[in-house]
């Protein structure tokens, strides 16, 4: 079946180590994202890809930093400079253009703990 | 910039119960509209959509109408189930090539007791 994969589920960060998010999906689609979702905040855009070895920040892209060499595969890094990593992160993706039809595809998810 | 207001929450209803959560929204553009359920420990999942003023958007018995003259895409269900309990998110989509991304409201959790 396709869909987005995320791994891993859980994963926990000591202060000032840099971890890295996986997101794979085999939908064929163009365009991926990364959220961040935090209680009472809803989500918020960290960065998103149109197309492979092109990706553009979102709202909150300070310490973070993606890369895009596979159109299969949009890993996140969530990096030191990053002061206040925890939270749960999401990423999606969608065909492009789609502009008036589809939404989007979520992967179930990393919910990240700093220690 | 694109915008989404919700209601906000929590919202506890009964079983069998009317359900209206509200949402409207500002976009610089001529948007599509979505809402989105999330289950506890869970990614999102598209419940339904409308791309165009007064379409309607239905699945599992929920229902929004696109209404361009309020600016709104209320999302209602005739009688809710304990397993409809989750947190719902409006969203829109402003057609924008190169540039294309959703909008989120800040999501309404909905808790339904038996």
């Amino acid at each position: 079946d396709g869909g987005i994969t995320q791994s891993p589920k859980y994963l926990f960060r000591k202060e000032g180590q840099n971890v890295t998010l996986s997101c794979e999906q085999n939908l064929n689609h163009d365009a991926m994202y990364w959220y961040r979702q935090d209680p009472g905040q809803g989500l918020r855009l960290i960065y998103y890809s149109q197309i492979v070895n092109d990706f553009q920040k979102g709202d909150i892209a300070e310490g973070y930093s993606v890369s895009r060499e596979k159109k299969e595969s949009f890993p996140l890094t969530v990096t030191s400079a990053q002061k206040n990593p925890t939270a749960f992160y999401l990423c999606a993706s969608t065909t492009v253009p789609g502009v008036l039809g589809p939404g989007y595809t979520f992967g179930s998810g990393t919910r990240l703990t700093v220690v | 910039g694109d915008s989404v207001t919700q209601m906000e929450g929590p919202v506890t209803l009964s079983e069998e119960a009317f359900l209206t959560i509200n949402c409207t929204y500002t976009a610089t553009g001529y948007p599509s509209l979505f809402w989105y359920v999330q289950y506890p420990g869970e990614g999102l999942q598209l419940l339904l959509k409308a791309t165009k003023a007064d379409d309607k958007g239905s699945n599992k018995g929920f229902e929004a109408t696109y209404r361009k003259e309020t600016t709104s895409f209320h999302l209602e269900k005739g009688s809710v189930q304990v397993s409809d309990s989750a947190v719902y998110f409006c969203a829109l989509k402003v057609a924008n090539f190169g540039n294309e991304k959703l909008t989120f409201g800040t999501g309404t959790r909905l808790t339904i007791i038996p």
